[in-house]
């Protein structure tokens, strides 16, 4: 079975500092990855994703984030964070067989000034 | 182009009754997902269609939940006697193909309330 972890419920970032959203997953086979970002009342909206090839990718709003396959994670980041960066953050995997992606628990990203 | 459509965004039943979610996915969609969204419990797997096959029913917490799509399109998420444990918000989503390297669409939601 597959799952996903985020061991933070909670990040806390001042406006300008780098920011980390950790993800660590587990599954059988080559996982497919993803970062997804929840504002107020609003659906989920995909912000990246690692398939395959460079294990740095980079995805909208100035986010990326970091395959490790040693470590199993997929680390959410941004060099310069904005208070406009705060909602909730989701990782999630799938493999190329498995029907249903598998989320995490989410944590929420508060970026103060 | 538009979006994932749900209805109705908000919804408050009595326990007991039951309830229709809907979910009208992009156009061309082949791929359509249902997830619940608990308070700290992150988003849980309901029920999967992908084009005419058979749906992947495996999340669906008990026989009172069900779902069907019709014309490979729109679909509706019911839930019989509803109970308090129900409230959530139910999040439908869609993708191209449902291959496991597609980021899903996601609409805003139902939130479901059962008093």
């Amino acid at each position: 079975a597959q799952s996903v972890a985020q061991p933070e419920d909670q990040v806390n970032v001042a406006e300008g500092n780098p920011l980390t959203v950790k993800c660590t997953y587990s599954v059988s086979g080559n996982p497919y990855l993803f970062w997804y970002v929840q504002y107020p009342n609003r659906g989920l909206q995909f912000l990246l994703k690692y398939i395959t090839g460079d294990n740095l990718v980079k995805g909208s709003y100035g986010f990326e984030a970091e395959f490790n396959k040693s470590q199993t994670s997929f680390h959410l980041k941004k060099p310069s964070a904005l208070v406009s960066d705060s909602a909730l953050y989701f990782c999630a995997v799938n493999t190329g067989t498995a029907s249903k992606l598998t989320f995490g628990t989410g944590t929420r990203l508060q970026v103060t000034l | 182009g538009a979006g994932v459509s749900q209805s109705p965004s908000n919804k408050v039943t009595e326990k007991g009754k039951d309830v229709e979610l809907r979910c009208d996915p992009i156009s061309g969609h082949t791929a359509l997902y249902w997830y619940r969204q608990s308070l700290g419990q992150g988003l849980e797997f309901l029920i999967y269609f992908q084009g005419n096959s058979a749906p992947d029913k495996s999340g669906l917490p008990s026989d009172r939940f069900s779902a069907e799509r019709t014309g490979g399109s729109v679909s509706t998420l019911t839930i019989q006697r509803t109970q308090q444990e129900d409230s959530a918000v139910y999040l439908c989503a869609s993708s191209p193909r449902g291959q496991g390297n597609s980021p899903l669409h996601f609409g805003n939601g139902t939130r479901l309330t059962v008093t």
